[in-house]
Parts: C-alpha cells; sequence; structure tokens
C-alpha cells in the first residue's frame, strides 16, 4: 500500500548514543518533513526537505541532522542523544501539486535514558 | 506562516454536530487554513483545507468567515470515534512549512 513507512517504530537509547530514523515514502512526493511530539503537546517541525539533496530547518532544529539523498528517503540523525529528545517522531510527505495535504507516517517512540 | 488559537477542549454529545473554531486574524491573502486530527497517537489525518469559500467534503464542512480571520470546522454528526485532537493551520507562501499548534482537543460524548 502507498504511504510513508517509518523505522524503527520504538527505540530505546543511552545518553549519548547515536541512531538514525528512516523514513521512507513511495508516492514520489518531493516533500518531506520530520516533526515530533511530547506527551500532551502538538508536533513540532524539526528539519524538511523540498527536494533530493535539500534540507532546511524548522522550529526545533538543535540536535538533530537530516538527509535526503535519494527523493523517497529522508533520514533524521541523532548524532548524541539526549533525554530531552524522549518523544515521538513523526514523518510527513506531500507532492508539489498536493496542496500541502501531508501524509503521515505511523510515528517511531525513542526513549533516551 | 499566521499563527492560529484555537480552545484548549470542547465537548459534544454523540449524533449533534461538532463545531471547532480557529482564529487566525493575521492572515494573508494567499495562505490557506487547513484542518486535520490526530486520534490517539497515531499519525495526524488531513481533513480539509480552503482559502476563501467555504468547503465541503465527506468528513466535515469548513466555513471561513468573509475577512477570513477565523474558521470553524464542523462535523455534521460526531461520533464517539471522531474523539481527537483537532489542528487548525494556516499556510502559504513559499517556504512549504507547516507549523501546528497545540489544537483542541473534542471528546465526544455517548
Amino acid at each position: 500500500n502507498a504511504g510513508v513507512t517509518q523505522t524503527p517504530k520504538f527505540r530505546v537509547l543511552k545518553t549519548g548514543q547515536s541512531m538514525t530514523l528512516l523514513c521512507a515514502q513511495d508516492m514520489n512526493h518531493e516533500y518531506m518533513y520530520w516533526y515530533r511530539q511530547d506527551p500532551g503537546m502538538g508536533l513540532r517541525l524539526i528539519h524538511y526537505s523540498v527536494g533530493e539533496g535539500t534540507t532546511a530547518k524548522g522550529e526545533v532544529p538543535d540536535g538533530y541532522n537530516v538527509s535526503r539523498l535519494k527523493k523517497q528517503n529522508f533520514l533524521l540523525g541523532l548524532e548524541s542523544a539526549a533525554p530531552s529528545q524522549t518523544s515521538v517522531y513523526f514523518c510527513a510527505s506531500t507532492s508539489v501539486s498536493g496542496a500541502n495535504v501531508l501524509t503521515f507516517g505511523a510515528g517511531s517512540r525513542l526513549t533516551v535514558l | 506562516d499566521a499563527k492560529t488559537t484555537q480552545p484548549p477542549s470542547m465537548d459534544c454529545a454523540e449524533g449533534r454536530a461538532a463545531n471547532l473554531p480557529c482564529n487566525h486574524s493575521t492572515i494573508s491573502g494567499n495562505e490557506y487554513v487547513y484542518w486535520y486530527r490526530q486520534i490517539h497517537s497515531q499519525g495526524p489525518q488531513y481533513i480539509i483545507h480552503g482559502l476563501k469559500n467555504n468547503e465541503t467534503n465527506e468528513m466535515a464542512s469548513l466555513i471561513i468567515t468573509e475577512d477570513r480571520k477565523s474558521s470553524t470546522l464542523i462535523l455534521p454528526h460526531a461520533t464517539l470515534r471522531d474523539t481527537a485532537v483537532y489542528y487548525c493551520i494556516v499556510r502559504g507562501g513559499a517556504t512549504n512549512k507547516l507549523i501546528f499548534g497545540t489544537g483542541t482537543l473534542l471528546a465526544v460524548q455517548p
């Protein structure tokens, strides 16, 4: 089924460890986004990409890096995880002609101890 | 992107219409109003969007005031499965960013 797939769905890290979250979409969308959602809060934009090879900062980019080497994939990296990065991470994508109707993934729950 | 203001929570009786308000007084002429909802901890789901005219689809209706400074999302016959957080977002321009606020928690009561 077409859509946005996030891996892994769950992960527990120790402080200082690194990891990468993968977002893959098979809808040929140009734009991709990474959001985080803390308990009881709304979504906050971390980074986004408007095309292969391009990325831009969102509202809360510190402590994260991203890459968009292939159009269908958008990677979110944590170089040195901190407990403050414990959150649920959502990836989304949309097309240039999609009137910004975002398709979201199911989320990746990350816990940093 | 214009900011939006929504009430933090609302209740609605099952079978009745749910009317969710949103203020976006700083909206500019080329900015659209989008509504999404998030059930439990799932990924947000698109509901509807509009620019100036009222819009309706199979899920909901969107009423935008003539001055475009506020809008109302209407779920005509709310069910228990409509219990969710509803986000109103205003977006336009070339940045392609969608900034979510804290939304309205709609609780549909049996």
